[in-house]
């Protein structure tokens, strides 16, 4: 069953703004994964956060972690057109065995 | 070698055929995994294979039958599938089976895209 809830649910931003988008999920947490998604294609995993972690950086993209909110978010700092792609938050479910995706945040970014 | 690769990219088959989905991985990741993704919606878990034993099975019908003949492959094999079936379906690995508190990250193939007729 999906556990995480991404918002919003379509983003449309200019070529160097920055992109935030954020996951709710409803039950305690290990860790929390974000993947990126280009048109019917594979997911690439992008970042995973710790359930005792709060932020974490990795390049242009920043996430945070609020546990006691049950939130996390996505910054994707100065975005380009290569950017363009669905956006899935993650997390671990029976036990840490398999991943819950939420339903997803589409970017779009136009030059 | 960080890729995991999936043929055919592209499938057509009608209700009454029996067919296969292959991947394959060389990363010597021990957990292996099939997800199903219809358009718009995100990923849905079907199966997840450690050290070559099926460990999860999500409740998926009995018409898809998963198989892995060795820590490198994994198929999907089909057969009198209904046009719902219709789908991208991924194939995933990972180093292993994370549990409780633990996280692996999943990587993921280019998908296989089903269509049933």
């Amino acid at each position: 069953s999906q556990q995480g809830e991404e918002d919003p649910q379509a983003l449309s931003i200019q070529e160097g703004e920055n992109a935030t988008m954020n996951c709710s999920y409803k039950t305690s947490i290990n860790n929390l994964q974000w993947y990126r998604q280009n048109s019917g294609r594979g997911l690439v995993h992008l970042i995973l956060i710790r359930s005792n972690e709060r932020e974490k950086h990795s390049g242009r993209l920043r996430v945070t972690l609020d546990t006691s909110k049950k939130s996390s978010s996505l910054l994707i700092t100065a975005s380009r057109a290569a950017d363009t792609a669905s956006y899935f938050c993650a997390t671990d479910a029976n036990s840490g065995y398999a991943l819950n995706f939420g339903k997803g945040t589409s970017l779009l970014v136009t030059p | 070698d960080t890729e995991v690769t999936q043929t055919p990219k592209h499938l057509v088959m009608g209700m009454t055929n029996k067919k296969s989905l292959k991947c394959e991985q060389h990363m010597g990741h021990r957990a292996m995994y099939w997800y199903k993704q219809k358009a718009k919606k995100p990923p849905e878990l079907m199966f997840v294979y450690s050290y070559e034993k099926l460990s999860i099975n999500e409740s998926v019908p009995s018409r898809f039958s998963p198989e892995c003949p060795n820590s490198s492959l994994l198929n999907l094999h089909l057969h009198a599938l209904q046009p719902e079936d219709s789908a991208l379906y991924l194939c995933a690995s990972s180093q292993g089976l994370a549990g409780p508190g633990g996280a692996y990250e999943q990587y993921f193939g280019p998908g296989t895209r089903l269509t049933v007729t």
